[in-house]
């Protein structure tokens, strides 16, 4: 099982100031046949299904602020919030889809 | 508009059996891996169980193997998780979910469904 590491658990950013979320894999996620780390970015609200934010670890989901942006390749992975505003208040998570079981990573509370 | 609407849940003692649905529209569902993914009360995702465009695949975590059983209706646009021998810790709200990508690879999970409390409890 490959198992998705995330730091910090929580968060503390002022309003227009960057968050900085890392995700470690415990081994690749970086498929060699098409060159893609099979590696994704969620942001769940209280009472709501997560948000698809990044796949392929940097490609932005379509209608998603360019604020959010994804990094990284092989084990380790960045998402970056460049201007936090008040809505981006939630927890977020990474998540491997290159072997199963897929799983994610425990998760970071970003607050303001 | 792609939606996924869950019918199912609720309260079911232990060693009972439940049902999940999830009823797509809006897409062409014969075209996408779809999973479910589950989150007890006040904790992280859970991937439960995937299953390929015709059915013909199908993955699961290991503590559901041989308890849980997913499944597909091409015809009927609609994804089912059928749930035996529940445990307490099975207690999660379970998500239906769609690959964001229509492929023979596995991608991120660009729709959802509401969530749908399973409680195991007697």
């Amino acid at each position: 099982e490959i198992v998705m590491t995330q730091s910090p658990d929580s968060l503390a950013v002022s309003l227009g100031e960057r968050a900085t979320i890392n995700c470690k894999s415990s081994q690749s996620v970086l498929y060699s046949s098409n060159n893609k780390n099979f590696l994704a970015w969620y942001q769940q609200k209280p009472g709501q299904p997560p948000k698809l934010l990044i796949y392929w670890a940097s490609t932005r989901e379509s209608g998603v602020p360019d604020r959010f942006s994804g990094s990284g390749s092989g084990t380790d992975f960045t998402l970056t919030i460049s201007s936090l505003q008040a809505e981006d208040v939630a927890v977020y998570f990474c998540q491997q889809y290159y072997h199963t079981p897929l799983t994610f990573g425990g998760g970071t509370r970003v607050e303001i | 508009e792609v939606q996924l609407v869950q019918s199912g849940g609720g309260l079911v003692q232990p060693g009972g059996s439940l049902r999940l649905s999830c009823a797509a529209s809006g897409f062409t569902f014969s075209s996408f891996w779809m999973s479910w993914v589950r989150q007890a009360p006040g904790k992280g995702l859970e991937w439960v169980a995937n299953i390929k465009q015709d059915g013909s695949e199908k993955y699961y975590v290991d503590s559901v193997k041989g308890r849980f059983t997913v499944s597909r209706d091409n015809v009927k646009n609609s994804l089912y998780l059928q749930m035996n021998s529940l445990r307490a810790e099975d207690t999660a709200v379970y998500y239906c979910a769609r690959d964001s990508i229509a492929s023979a690879f596995w991608s991120g999970y660009s729709n959802w469904g509401q969530g749908t409390l399973v409680t195991v409890s007697s």
